[in-house]
């Protein structure tokens, strides 16, 4: 079955730029779902970030649209998760999951954890 | 966009007991698109019901969605050890997509 695994750096300095990657395994990333970015902070809960179909088209949460950028590549079979500006705010366990669109956000990854501080 | 709440934020209960889970919606929710996902310490969300009552893959019968428009229902039927946990709503009608701040179920 489909698994996902998130990785990048785990600490990020103030300012900077976050960079994850989420690898897809036991499916293609070219199958008709799309693939989201969810994060988790004390303060702010679960929030979803964005989604990403494999062909390259996206939806933004639009309180990160400015500083977001998704990206897939289909011949690593995996999607990437870029965010510029960073603050404190920012620090949370970023996931990586399937977006089944009707039926929800089935397979997820472990989740890494992001914090962002000089 | 649109806001979920939860309630309540925490439900004290014993096993084999019933659970009933509440999350309203600021504004009506698109076909019903409201999921529920089940979340223990240090573990990703777990699917559970997606539009409001269709169970996920694997999910046991004793846990069942109900309700539509703004106000939805989480019901586990007989509590069991392992469903002691955190449960979050969350709708996919409008973007942004949102979640509910969670209902936390321990044992009392």
């Amino acid at each position: 079955q489909v698994q996902l695994q998130e990785s990048g750096p785990g600490l990020v300095k103030p300012s900077g730029t976050l960079s994850l990657t989420c690898a897809v395994s036991g499916g293609s990333i070219s199958s008709n779902n799309w693939w989201s970015w969810v994060r988790q902070s004390p303060g702010k809960g679960l929030e979803w970030i964005g989604d990403i179909y494999h062909s390259g088209s996206t939806i933004y949460n639009p309180s990160l649209q400015s500083r977001l950028t998704i990206s897939v590549d289909k011949a690593k079979n995996q999607f990437s998760l870029t965010l510029n500006s960073v603050t404190a705010a920012d620090t949370a366990v970023y996931y990586c999951a399937r977006d089944w669109g009707e039926n929800g956000m089935d397979v997820w990854g472990q989740g890494t954890t992001v914090t962002v501080s000089s | 966009e649109i806001v979920l709440t939860q309630s309540p934020g925490t439900l004290s209960l014993s096993p084999g007991e019933r659970a009933t889970l509440s999350c309203r919606a600021s504004q009506s929710i698109a076909s019903s698109r409201l999921a529920w996902y089940q979340q223990k310490p240090g573990q990703p969300p777990r699917l559970l019901i997606y539009v409001a009552s269709t169970r996920a893959t694997g999910i046991p019968d004793r846990f069942s969605g109900s309700g539509s428009g703004t106000d939805f229902t989480l019901s586990i039927s007989r509590l069991e050890p392992e469903d002691f946990a955190v449960y979050y709503c969350q709708q996919y009608g409008r973007s942004p997509w949102t979640f509910g701040h969670g209902t936390k179920v321990e044992v009392k």
